[in-house]
């Protein structure tokens, strides 16, 4: 089963913030949050990912709360193109590989012109 | 810098045929993971290898299995085809670190598998 819980869906209006929550009450002192997000018929995209840290790159930025039972992927200016079903990860890494990556059912986000 | 590769790009088998999947990681990778997706529904993970083991596997019976070669290449191999074996299959490639860094993985474009 996954770990996180994710909302079903959500819209966002074009150029607006988008804020996706995840929640990962259940999350280990050694797991990162990762996001992905998945556009239709591809295969899915890393987006970024955290261990306790807030983290921004050229696509999102991830706010991990202190106690890091939940964090939030802000796509800083929606655009039509990052309409997608977006997913919230956590995962070990472990010495001689990684632990297994479960992905839940995601959010689907609408951006509306 | 070629990505993560996956052939064939569709496929159509009948129920209990065996079919052979097959990937290409990012250049510089060492790790593939291969992944289900059924229609409407997140990836599920199969496996993963690494130095061409079987590293951890997800909830999969033994009609799935794998291969990892020498230049990081990979196989899935599915026999005994079911109707519910129909998804869209994904390989995913990263990179390990000794060093416990946490890398992210780099999906193919997947292998659509229909079984009729």
């Amino acid at each position: 089963d996954a770990k996180t819980t994710q909302p079903t869906s959500m819209d966002c209006a074009e150029g607006r913030a988008a804020n996706l929550p995840c929640n990962h009450s259940t999350i280990s002192g050694n797991e990162y949050v990762y996001w992905y997000r998945q556009i239709h018929s591809q295969g899915p995209q890393y987006i970024i990912h955290g261990l306790k840290n807030n983290e921004t790159n050229e696509m999102a930025s991830l706010i991990i709360t202190e106690d890091r039972k939940s964090s939030t992927l802000i796509l800083p200016h929606a655009t039509l193109r990052d309409t997608a079903v977006y997913y919230c990860i956590v995962t070990r890494l472990m010495k001689t590989s990684y632990d297994k990556v479960i992905f839940g059912p995601g959010t689907s986000l609408s951006v509306i012109p | 810098d070629a990505g993560v590769t996956q052939s064939p790009t569709h496929l159509i088998k009948t129920r209990g045929q065996q079919v052979t999947l097959r990937c290409s990681p990012k250049s510089g990778h060492d790790t593939v993971s291969w992944y289900q997706q059924a229609l409407g529904q997140g990836p599920q993970f199969i496996f993963q290898y690494y130095e061409e083991e079987e590293r951890q596997r997800g909830n999969f019976p033994d009609r799935f299995s794998g291969h990892q070669f020498p230049n990081y290449s990979s196989e899935l191999n599915v026999n005994a085809l079911l109707l519910g074996d129909s998804a869209l299959y994904l390989c995913a490639s990263s990179l390990k670190s000794g060093s416990g860094v946490s890398y992210e993985q780099y999906f193919g474009p997947g292998t659509r598998l229909t079984v009729t």
